[in-house]
């Protein structure tokens, strides 16, 4: 198995607070990825990075800022929690083909509720 | 707009039988690739068939193989047998060309339930 975690597995916040979430590989992969996960939209990219300091945004990143200091950590940050940011996020990270990044893996979630 | 397109929200199989997992997808790009993710009802993703665009032969994994039809722009994923096992939550994902290779789109998933 890939050796990816996710910090925390479950968090209930209010509205209006700060969020951080944080992914853990040690696999050395450059491609990390965070998803959004809400019933009858898959997985929704949120903000991707391929390499240390270099980050890109996804379809649905209004709202999340990101960072990668690390190669092995992402760190997801919601500014101001809002209850449309409740949801199952998803951390990913990639290997490569060619340059490209190829097959994913996934950690295991973290289930978020904003209240 | 949507990239991926899953029509089937979700379908019965028996076990055994063979099932067909459509997906359609929308892309200018000649470089790109195609995958498959299966999701159990514990949640995990998990990883099971690539095919990329320049494949000539269609991408098999085990019981599980995809049917690329390149002008059609589809993907399809073929079970062949289906086990209880294989109940779950189907996703079907692309990655675009050279320019945007980090961004991965999922299609909304088809559950898909064995029975016995």
């Amino acid at each position: 198995d890939a050796g990816i975690t996710q910090s925390p597995r479950h968090k209930v916040t209010e509205t209006g607070t700060p969020v951080t979430l944080r992914c853990h590989q040690t696999e050395n992969h450059r491609y990390m990825y965070w998803y959004r996960q809400d019933p009858g939209h898959g997985l929704r990219l949120i903000h991707y990075s391929y390499g240390v300091k270099d980050t890109d945004k996804g379809e649905v990143s209004d709202g999340y800022s990101v960072s990668r200091s690390k190669t092995e950590d992402f760190l997801l940050t919601l500014e101001s929690a809002t209850s449309s940011q409740t949801s199952v996020y998803f951390c990913a990270i990639s290997e490569e083909a060619g340059g490209a990044p190829y097959e994913q893996y996934f950690g295991p979630g973290t289930r978020l509720t904003v209240t | 707009a949507q990239k991926i397109t899953q029509t089937q929200p979700g379908m019965f199989v028996q076990e055994k039988e063979a099932v067909t997992l459509d997906c359609t997808y929308d892309t200018s790009d000649q470089s790109y690739g195609l995958f498959w993710y299966k999701q159990p009802s514990s949640g995990e993703m998990i990883f099971l068939i690539y095919q990329g665009s320049y494949d000539e032969q269609n991408a098999t994994e085990g019981r599980y193989s995809l049917n690329f039809q390149k002008a059609r722009k589809s993907a399809n994923l073929v079970i062949s047998a289906s086990q209880l096992g294989d109940s779950a939550m189907y996703f079907c994902a692309m990655r675009e060309g050279t320019d945007s290779w980090g961004k991965f789109q999922f299609g909304a998933g088809t559950q898909v339930v064995v029975t016995p």
